[in-house]
C-alpha cells in the first residue's frame, strides 16, 4: 500500500524545537519530501531528501529518515510563530508516473 | 513563469448545480493532480494525468466527479451534481521528473461551498 501516516497536531513554545513525524509502508520512494501549507494557501516544497541519506539539514530545517523503520521525521529548530502551518510528508511510491502522496498533514502550533 | 493557475478561488453552488473548476499548469510540466482537502479527511488525490493521460483516477469519489486535459496547458475539474459534502478546498498541482525528483506546484486552490 501506499499509506503515510502522520499526527496531527503539534503544540509547541516559541523558541524550542519542533519535531514532526511521519510514517510510511512502501519503501520503493526515491525522494521524500516535506511540504509546508500556510493558511489559505496551497501546499509549498519545504525540503526533500534523498532516499540514500540519513540526515538532510537546511538551516533550522533537519529531516531524519530511517528506511529500515520507514520513519521521516521534520526538525525544526528555534521554532517561530511564522513557522505556524500544516506540515505535510509526501513520496513518489509504486506505480511510478510522479504520483505524489502526501499524509494528512500535521498542524503546527507555536505559543508564546 | 505565473505558476499553477486555479480559477475561481471562491465558489457557492446550490445543491445539484454543476461546478466546473480549472486549472492551468506550469508549462513544461507534465504531470496534472487535482487534490481535495477537508478538515476530516485532510488531503486527498482524487485523480492525475501524466502527458495529459488520465493514469489514475481510483480517488475520484463518485461518478458525479469527471476531470479532462484536453491539452498540456489546461484541466478542469467538474462536479454533477454537487452535494454539500463536496464541500472543500480543490488544488490543482503539476510537476515534472527530473532524475527521479519530482518537485510539485500547488494552486491557490478553490474553495467550493455547496449550500
Amino acid at each position: 500500500g501506499e499509506d503515510v501516516e502522520q499526527s496531527l497536531f503539534l503544540s509547541v513554545r516559541e523558541g524550542d524545537s519542533s519535531v514532526i513525524n511521519c510514517t510510511y509502508t512502501d519503501s520503493s520512494s526515491t525522494y521524500l519530501y516535506w511540504y509546508k501549507q500556510e493558511p489559505g494557501a496551497g501546499l509549498q516544497l519545504l525540503t526533500y531528501i534523498f532516499s540514500n541519506m540519513d540526515m538532510k539539514q537546511d538551516q533550522r530545517l533537519t529531516v531524519l529518515l530511517n528506511k529500515k523503520d520507514k520513519h521521516l521525521s521534520l526538525r525544526i529548530a528555534d521554532t517561530q510563530t511564522g513557522d505556524s502551518a500544516i506540515y505535510f510528508c509526501a513520496g513518489i511510491f509504486s506505480g511510478g508516473y510522479n504520483k505524489l502522496i502526501f499524509g494528512a498533514g500535521t498542524r503546527l502550533a507555536v505559543h508564546p | 513563469d505565473a505558476g499553477v493557475i486555479q480559477s475561481p478561488r471562491h465558489e457557492v453552488t446550490e445543491m445539484g448545480q454543476e461546478v466546473t473548476l480549472r486549472c492551468k499548469p506550469i508549462s513544461g510540466h507534465n504531470s496534472l493532480f487535482w487534490y481535495r482537502q477537508t478538515m476530516m479527511r485532510g488531503l486527498e488525490l482524487l485523480i492525475y494525468f501524466n502527458n495529459n493521460v488520465p493514469i489514475d483516477d481510483s480517488g475520484m469519489p463518485e461518478d458525479r466527479f469527471s476531470a479532462k486535459m484536453p491539452n498540456a496547458s489546461f484541466s478542469t475539474l467538474k462536479i454533477q451534481p454537487s452535494e454539500p459534502r463536496d464541500s472543500a478546498v480543490y488544488f490543482c498541482a503539476s510537476s515534472r521528473d527530473v532524475g527521479g525528483k519530482a518537485e510539485a506546484f500547488f494552486g491557490q486552490g478553490t474553495r467550493l461551498t455547496v449550500v
